[in-house]
């Protein structure tokens, strides 16, 4: 079975360009989250779909941040404009169900950003 | 708010060494408490959980046990190998609410 797939897994832009990231989550897994991770620190939700539905996205930067997950499958999450702080390792992962609790979390291997 | 706490790394150990990766946590209710790992290269992958106090979680030889009265879900194995070199992330779920992760703990084992 294929697991959580992201692309690209690098991505090096200047600053205030677009950037953009895709998700492919593990089939049949209705829930969706994006993390971020800067270097040396553990993941931060960005935001968590149920099926099509943003559920949760309060920590997402709404003013250069957007994302959205048409059909309840894909992701992108997309970043205009870019700036030297979003540097970081962008993860995204599935669950079948949303609590966590009984339901396990697959993560892809993220998408490093560099913005210089 | 809800916070987890690790304990600072980098570790670095002699292969067959006994491991402890302490975690600490700050939740409201029962919240869930795992243990995720990220090997080079590789994505994030759960290495167990916990769900109520006084539980193990226990997977590749790792255990911890969620103890509510210190607030703790301490990481540990008994021989490491050089394998086992990866971050390990200690994180929560409080009750409905989003998955919490701790900072992570680089652990170097060598031959």
């Amino acid at each position: 079975e294929a697991g959580v797939v992201q692309s690209p897994r690098y991505k090096i832009i200047e600053k205030k360009q677009p950037v953009a990231f895709w998700c492919n989550p593990i089939s049949g897994h209705n829930t969706l989250y994006w993390y971020l991770q800067n270097l040396g620190q553990g993941p931060e939700l960005l935001i968590r779909y149920e099926n099509e539905e943003a559920v949760d996205d309060s920590q997402l930067p709404k003013d250069r941040f957007s994302a959205e997950r048409l059909k309840g499958v894909d992701s992108t999450l997309k970043i205009q404009p870019a700036e030297l702080g979003d540097s970081a390792v962008y993860l995204c992962a599935s669950s079948f169900g949303g609590d966590g609790v009984n339901t396990e979390a697959f993560f892809g291997q993220g998408t490093r950003l560099t913005v210089v | 708010g809800d916070s987890v706490t690790q304990m600072e790394g980098p570790v670095t150990l002699s292969e067959e060494a006994f491991l402890t990766i302490n975690c600490t946590y700050t939740a409201t209710g029962y919240p869930s408490l795992f243990w995720y790992v990220q090997y080079p290269g590789e994505g994030l992958q759960l290495l167990l959980k916990a769900t109520k106090a006084d539980d193990k979680g226990s997977n590749k030889g790792f255990e911890a046990t969620y103890r509510k009265e210190t607030t703790s879900f301490h990481l540990e194995k008994g021989s490491v190998q050089v394998s086992d070199s990866a971050v390990y992330f200690c994180a929560l779920i409080p009750s409905g609410s989003r998955l919490t992760f701790g900072e992570g703990t680089q652990l170097t084992v060598n031959p």
